[in-house]
């Protein structure tokens, strides 16, 4: 099983800056098939990107993917008040399909 | 526009079968090449994905709920269902079901509300 860890747990952070969240695999990912997820309080996550770096449909630019292999990053260039959630890794290169513990970005 | 709505008992007793359905609105269950999931999350917890089902009746589950777990699928009904049995108060979550775009493309671009299910006597 693929063991995802994401870091920080917590990111405090004010709106217009900069938030650049890990994912590190503890094997590498298949073909880069790591998406990530925004999840607000109350709510189901929502697909941000998968293949590492595509954008979902509807997913603004500011929000970015890269990496490969063990190491991947979701970039958010400038923070809007609606981005302040918790954001989710999950692996689907190989079986069972996994998920980061998730980090949390805060306002600051 | 497609919609996914779980639904099924808040409460449930331990040792007894969690049973809930997803039921899918705005579209069909087989007459596309979506996959179909359930993931859960406990109380102030991350993710975990407990299987996928396809309409053909192809079922993947997690090893680790392998042995308590049932996805069927019911494609007249546009419902797709879990099993659990034996619950214990881990199994205290909110539970999703979710569309996957099918192989080899496994993450979940549309999701449910969310069901929260409470095993206790």
């Amino acid at each position: 099983e693929i063991v995802l860890t994401q870091s920080p747990g917590t990111l405090s952070l004010s709106p217009g800056e900069r938030a650049t969240l890990s994912c590190r695999a503890s094997q590498s990912v298949s073909s880069n098939y790591l998406a990530w997820y925004q999840q607000k309080p109350g709510q189901a996550p929502w697909l941000l990107i998968y293949g590492a770096s595509s954008r979902a449909t509807g997913i603004p630019d500011r929000f970015s993917g890269s990496g490969s292999g063990t190491d991947f990053t979701l970039t958010i260039s400038r923070l809007e008040p609606e981005d302040f959630a918790v954001y989710y890794c999950q692996q689907y290169g190989s079986s069972p399909l996994t998920f980061g513990g998730g980090t949390k970005v805060e306002i600051k | 526009q497609l919609q996914l709505q779980e639904s099924g008992p808040g409460l449930v007793k331990p040792s007894e079968t969690l049973s809930l359905t997803c039921t899918v609105s705005g579209g069909s269950l087989s007459s596309s090449s979506y996959y179909w999931g359930w993931i859960r999350q406990p109380p102030g917890k991350g993710l975990e994905w407990i299987g996928t089902i396809y309409y053909s009746g192809s079922t993947y589950y997690n090893p680790s709920l392998k042995s308590r777990v049932t996805i069927s699928l019911d494609a007249s009904k546009k419902q797709f269902s879990l099993k659990l049995s034996s619950v214990t108060a881990a199994d205290t979550a909110v539970y999703y079901c979710a569309r996957d775009p099918g192989p080899p493309y496994y993450y979940f671009d549309l999701w449910g509300r969310g069901t929260l299910v409470t095993v206790s006597s």
